[in-house]
C-alpha cells in the first residue's frame, strides 16, 4: 500500500528537542520532494518545511527557521524533522507529505503525529 | 509573505445545493493554487491543482477557477460525503520555496 507513516511525536517541555520520522512505502521515494505540514485547531494548516528529492533544496517557514532541520535518507525511504528549542506554539499534529513535484501539490499525507510542548 | 483569505469561513447547505468558496491571495500568484478537502480525523485530500485541474479520481461536481489574486471553488450538487472543511493552498514559484494554506471553509448540513 502506498503510504507514509510518521512517528516520534509526544509530550516535551519547552526548550527541549524532538525528532520526527516518516517512512514511505510503495512509491519511488527518491523521486519526490517531501514536506512537513502541521495543523492546530486554532491556526489551521501550516507548511513547516520542504526538501527536494536529492536534498539540494531545503526551505523553512519563518516560524521554525533556525530551530527545525529537515532531512531525508533515500536509502531508507525516510524523512526526518529535528525540532530544537521547542515552544508551546509548536504544539500541533505534524503530517509528513509527499509532493507530486510538478505540477506542485501535496498528493499523499501520513496520518500525523501529535507534538505537545508543555511544562 | 503571501497571505491567503477564504470566504466564507463556514456555510450551511443542503444535499443538491451548489456551493462556492472564494480564496484571495495578497499578491499575484498566477495559477499556483490548489484546493483540498479535509474530514474530521483525516488528513487533507487534494481535489483541484493549479487553480482549475481536477485531480484524478475526484468527481466532476468539483471545479475550480481563477488566476492572479482571485480564485473560486465550486461543488455542483452537494453530496452527503462532501460535508467537510475545504482549504486553498498557494505556492510561490516554480519550483516552490514556500506554501501557504487558507484558513479553511467548513461546509455543514443546513
Amino acid at each position: 500500500e502506498v503510504q507514509l507513516v510518521e512517528s516520534g511525536g509526544g509530550l516535551v517541555q519547552p526548550g527541549r528537542s524532538l525528532r520526527l520520522s516518516c517512512v514511505a512505502s510503495e512509491f519511488t521515494f527518491y523521486d519526490y520532494a517531501m514536506h512537513w505540514v502541521r495543523q492546530t485547531p486554532d491556526k489551521g494548516l501550516e507548511w513547516v518545511s520542504g526538501i527536494s528529492s536529492n536534498s539540494d533544496n531545503i526551505h523553512y517557514a519563518d516560524s521554525v527557521k533556525g530551530r527545525f532541520t529537515i532531512s531525508r535518507d533515500n536509502a531508507k525511504n525516510a524523512l526526518y524533522l529535528e525540532m530544537d528549542s521547542l515552544r508551546p506554539e509548536d504544539t500541533a499534529l505534524y503530517y509528513c507529505v509527499k509532493d507530486n513535484s510538478y505540477p506542485y501539490y501535496f498528493d499523499l499525507w501520513g496520518q500525523g503525529t501529535q507534538v505537545t510542548v508543555s511544562s | 509573505d503571501i497571505q491567503m483569505t477564504q470566504s466564507p469561513s463556514s456555510l450551511s447547505a443542503s444535499v443538491g445545493d451548489r456551493v462556492t468558496i472564494t480564496c484571495q491571495a495578497s499578491q499575484d500568484i498566477s495559477y499556483f493554487l490548489n484546493w483540498y478537502q479535509q474530514k474530521p480525523g483525516k488528513a487533507p485530500r487534494l481535489l483541484i491543482y493549479d487553480a482549475s485541474n481536477l485531480e484524478t479520481g475526484v468527481p466532476s461536481r468539483f471545479s475550480g477557477s481563477g488566476s492572479g489574486t482571485d480564485f473560486s471553488f465550486t461543488i455542483n450538487s452537494l453530496q452527503p460525503e462532501d460535508f467537510a472543511t475545504y482549504y486553498c493552498q498557494q505556492y510561490d514559484d516554480l519550483p516552490p520555496t514556500f506554501f501557504t494554506f487558507g484558513p479553511g471553509t467548513k461546509v455543514d448540513v443546513k
